[in-house]
């Protein structure tokens, strides 16, 4: 079974420093891992997505991912915060078998952004 | 306009209400999902139709019925609201099985839903 495991609920950092949101996950399978950002009362919007191509993969607004097969990690960076920035984050893993086209979403990281 | 798009926004209604939410994608794409946000912002899926016809059907009680009249639309239908169905109610869509295939999967911008 796929489980994606986002390491800290709320992160908190000053405009202009660098963002770590951390994400593990677990599957069976070569698996596709996606980040979607939240802002308050908004829906969801695709940051960026790994389907087995490059192992650093480049979203929008500045964020990356590095995709660590032996660390089953997929932690999102972004080398400068800025204040638009401050929104909720998911770590998203694809599941397999009877539930293809299921996403399985992490707990969520809360980022907030100091001026 | 929007890709995904969902009414009603917000909805407020009684307990033992019946409601229906209402979702229309413009891209095209053959597979559409519900899912839900709870309190705690726990996302998880509902259902999934891939060519108007019921993929996944998580463990969801049968108030909850998902209606496809065509691939470009796919409503919740909910019977006899409770408190516990207080949440934000996600509309979805991909080309093809979305994740499991690398494609995307976009979502509208959901629908708040209160029962009181």
């Amino acid at each position: 079974a796929q489980s994606v495991t986002q390491l800290d609920s709320h992160v908190s950092v000053s405009e202009g420093t660098p963002v770590l949101l951390r994400c593990n996950y677990s599957s069976s399978y070569s698996p596709s891992l996606f980040w979607y950002v939240q802002h308050p009362n908004k829906g969801l919007q695709l940051l960026l997505k790994y389907t087995s191509a490059a192992t650093l993969v480049k979203g929008i607004n500045g964020f990356e991912a590095e995709f660590k097969k032996s660390e089953t990690s997929f932690h999102l960076t972004k080398p400068s915060a800025h204040m638009s920035d401050a929104a909720e984050y998911f770590c998203v893993v694809s599941s397999y078998g009877g539930s293809q086209g299921n996403l399985i979403f992490g707990k969520g990281t809360k980022l907030s952004v100091k001026p | 306009d929007t890709a995904v798009s969902q009414t009603p926004k917000y909805l407020v209604t009684q307990m033992g209400n019946d409601k229906s939410i209402k979702c229309e994608q413009n891209l095209g794409h053959d597979t559409m999902y519900w899912y839900k946000q709870d309190s705690k912002k726990f996302l998880k899926i509902m259902f999934s139709y891939n060519n108007k016809e019921l993929i996944i059907n998580e463990t969801v009680p049968n108030r909850f019925s998902p209606k496809s009249p065509d691939k470009a639309h796919l409503n919740l239908h909910i019977n006899s609201l409770e408190l516990g169905d207080s949440a934000v109610y996600f509309c979805a869509s991909s080309q093809g099985m979305g994740s499991s295939s690398g494609n995307t999967i976009y979502f509208g911008e959901g629908s708040w839903l209160t029962v009181v």
